[in-house]
């Protein structure tokens, strides 16, 4: 089955405990994205990657790091997270390099507190 | 910046009615504009997806009408049945930016009661 999975699914932590959201797509798509969504602010992108070993930043990547050394995988680290980093995550992926139809994971509850 | 507005916020529809989620945006370069829907506990998956070259689109009982002049576009859920009961993301990419990104709407909670 063609999906995009993303472990753990629920997580509670505290403040300045690094930890690693990870995300994987079976589809061998090039593109690969993550996003945090919070009420009333939509989902809003927070790091992307177009291929293996090229990532860019999106809109909000304060206290964030990726990395995409394999075409699979595009880990999110929060090398220490703070209260305000508690949201929704998303990774997502696409087949096509403008992200037209992007394919997202069931998402990832982060608590820091 | 929110370069993509999304209204109302929530919306509450009898079975049967038309559901109309509207979206207004800035930046004159996106050229593609999808809809994307949640259902709780899930990801957002695309729904339906519209370019600035044609004013409507429909698939089924849903509809995008684009305003290109106006910068507005919207999704029309006629016939709408409480299965339809999700979030929905309006979304716009620009063919400027050197990488792919979809910036989206804040969403709307829509709920069909039977």
């Amino acid at each position: 089955e063609a999906q995009v999975t993303q472990n753990p699914r629920y997580l509670i932590t505290v403040t300045g405990k690094k930890l690693t959201v990870t995300c994987s797509q079976n589809m061998n798509h090039e593109y690969m994205s993550w996003y945090r969504q919070d009420p009333g602010l939509g989902l809003r992108q927070i790091y992307y990657s177009m291929n293996v070993e090229v990532t860019d930043k999106g809109d909000v990547p304060e206290g964030y790091k990726v990395s995409r050394k394999e075409k699979r995988n595009f880990p999110l680290i929060l090398e220490s997270p703070s209260p305000n980093q508690t949201s929704l995550y998303f990774c997502a992926s696409s087949p096509d390099r403008r992200a037209y139809e992007q394919y997202f994971g069931p998402g990832t509850r982060l608590t820091v507190t | 910046q929110q370069q993509v507005k999304q209204s109302p916020q929530s919306l509450i529809v009898q079975k049967g009615g038309i559901s109309i989620i509207n979206c207004a945006y800035e930046n004159t370069a996106f050229d593609y504009f999808p809809w994307y829907q949640q259902f709780p506990g899930k990801g957002p998956a695309l729904l339906i997806a519209i370019r600035p070259d044609v004013s409507e689109k429909k698939e089924g009982r849903f509809t995008i009408s684009f305003n290109k002049s106006a910068k507005q576009f919207s999704l029309h859920i006629m016939d709408s049945q409480p299965g339809d009961s999700a979030t929905y993301f309006c979304a716009a990419s620009s063919k400027e930016t050197s990488g792919s990104r979809l910036t989206f709407g804040e969403g709307t909670q829509l709920t069909v009661n039977p």
